[in-house]
């Protein structure tokens, strides 16, 4: 049973526009939540994080938005860059433990 | 600068061999992951350790075993390698709580 899910497998978006990737989740106990981008042939490499007492955190072209009572999470990228072309993990923390849940990737691919 | 370092990065084995796969980190962490990815199921977590001496399950454990041999090194082990085992593994460690996970660059294996 996926408790992170990203529904949408991948992405197209123009550069300089907006890319919003999604993840939902299902287990209210998550309290920490990351995003992570994975270009191929390498490790994932972290992005950005929000904690669940938060509702938005930014960090330069990246934000993430969290609704909680929606148990929703989003990445907005703004303007989007061909560099960013990769493909896209959220993850999730439940509370008290060091597991690190992730969901199943959407690969976005901006294009000039 | 080295982070998480995985050895080997490419593996081909034969069905029933055994194996295991090396990761150090020397970032001082704590907490240590094996993960791994495959097409259309993202990153799925094996065995994660909390601390030096503790290991506990993850997603999908069958067929894996891990040792937290000191803070540094977290290894995974194959007993009896089965082609459903291929996929490319990933190492990574964290930090104090509600920190990032630092990834290793992956061990490609493939179960012949």
């Amino acid at each position: 049973d996926q408790q992170v899910k990203q529904n949408s497998p991948s992405l197209s978006v123009q550069e300089g526009r907006i890319s919003i990737l999604n993840c939902d989740y299902t287990n209210s106990m998550f309290d920490y939540f990351l995003w992570y981008k994975k270009y191929p042939a390498e490790g994932p490499t972290f992005l950005i994080s929000i904690s669940s007492i938060k509702d938005k955190n930014e960090d330069g072209r990246f934000t993430v938005f969290l609704n909680k009572s929606a148990k929703h999470l989003s990445l907005h990228i703004v303007p989007s860059q061909p560099g960013d072309s990769a493909v896209y993990f959220c993850a999730a923390r439940p509370i008290n433990t060091d597991k690190l849940i992730f969901g199943t990737g959407t690969r976005l691919q901006v294009f000039p | 600068n080295a982070g998480v370092t995985q050895t080997p990065k490419f593996q081909v084995l034969k069905t029933g061999q055994s194996m295991t796969l090396q990761c150090a980190q020397d970032m001082n962490h704590n907490s240590m992951y094996w993960y791994r990815q495959d097409p259309g199921m993202g990153l799925r977590l094996i065995y994660y350790s909390a601390s030096e001496g503790t290991t506990d399950k993850g997603e999908v454990p069958n067929g894996y075993n891990v040792s937290r041999l000191n803070k540094r090194e977290f290894s995974l082990r194959l007993e009896s390698a089965a082609p459903s085992q291929t996929s490319v593994y990933f190492c990574a460690s964290s930090g104090t709580a509600n920190t990032e996970a630092f990834f290793g660059q992956g061990t490609r294996l493939t179960v012949v």
